[in-house]
């Protein structure tokens, strides 16, 4: 069974400051996408940042990066220059190639203090 | 172009009613699914349909029944309310494939069974 695996239920970090989500999955697939999905309180589930299986290169888009490590099945996110609107539900999710349903993990609450 | 569009956002039942939680999305999009998510969980998925007249359930189908008559709409039906079905509804659709494998949220339906 394919799993992903949140294990900070819950993380705080200071307006300006860098903080990292971590995620682990379970699969024997190789062609597979990771993805983070940010929920603010308006419960809008909202894509953060996707990564290929097949690419070596970690993705990033603007503020937010991903450490990608296929060996050790990781998928950490990384959030730089942390702003208040950042503070939100985070969630990891995974989907293998011929696969027609995202697996999610059960979220990190990120609250960004001023 | 409005995305995934679920109505209502807020639903009061009572024990024993039934209801209808609708979705319609305008992306021609073939993947639709229903998720639930309870107070401080992850998402689990209920049921979801690869294209019109396609279903097939997810991981707690029970209480719930779904059609797909058109690519746009996917209704979530409740028969019999039970308080257990407390919970915010999710709808998302999605392309998946080589390239994309992205989900589409709407804003969610929040119901209350008393």
């Amino acid at each position: 069974a394919q799993t992903v695996t949140q294990s900070q239920p819950e993380m705080s970090v200071q307006e300006a400051e860098t903080v990292t989500l971590s995620c682990t999955y379970d699969t024997s697939e190789s062609n597979y996408y990771l993805f983070w999905y940010k929920q603010p309180p308006s419960r809008q589930m909202i894509l953060v940042i996707r990564q290929e299986a097949y690419k070596q290169q970690n993705a990033t888009e603007n503020r937010f990066s991903v450490n990608f490590q296929k060996a050790a099945k990781s998928f950490s996110l990384k959030i730089s220059d942390s702003q208040l609107g950042d503070t939100a539900m985070y969630f990891c999710a995974f989907i293998w190639g011929g696969s027609e349903k995202l697996v999610f993990g059960k979220g990190t609450k990120l609250t960004v203090n001023p | 172009n409005a995305g995934v569009t679920q109505t209502p956002k807020f639903r009061i039942l009572k024990i024993g009613q039934s209801m209808t939680l609708q979705c319609t999305q305008d992306m021609n999009h073939n993947y639709m699914y229903w998720y639930r998510q309870d107070p401080g969980m992850g998402l689990k998925l209920i049921y979801y349909s690869v294209g019109a007249g396609i279903t097939d359930k997810g991981e707690v189908p029970n209480g719930y029944n779904v059609s797909r008559s058109t690519t746009e709409d996917f209704p979530l039906r409740l028969e019999l309310a039970a308080p257990s079905q407390t919970s915010v509804y999710f709808c998302a659709s999605g392309v998946l494939g080589s390239g994309a494998n992205v989900l589409t949220f709407g804003a969610g339906s929040r119901l209350t069974v008393l």
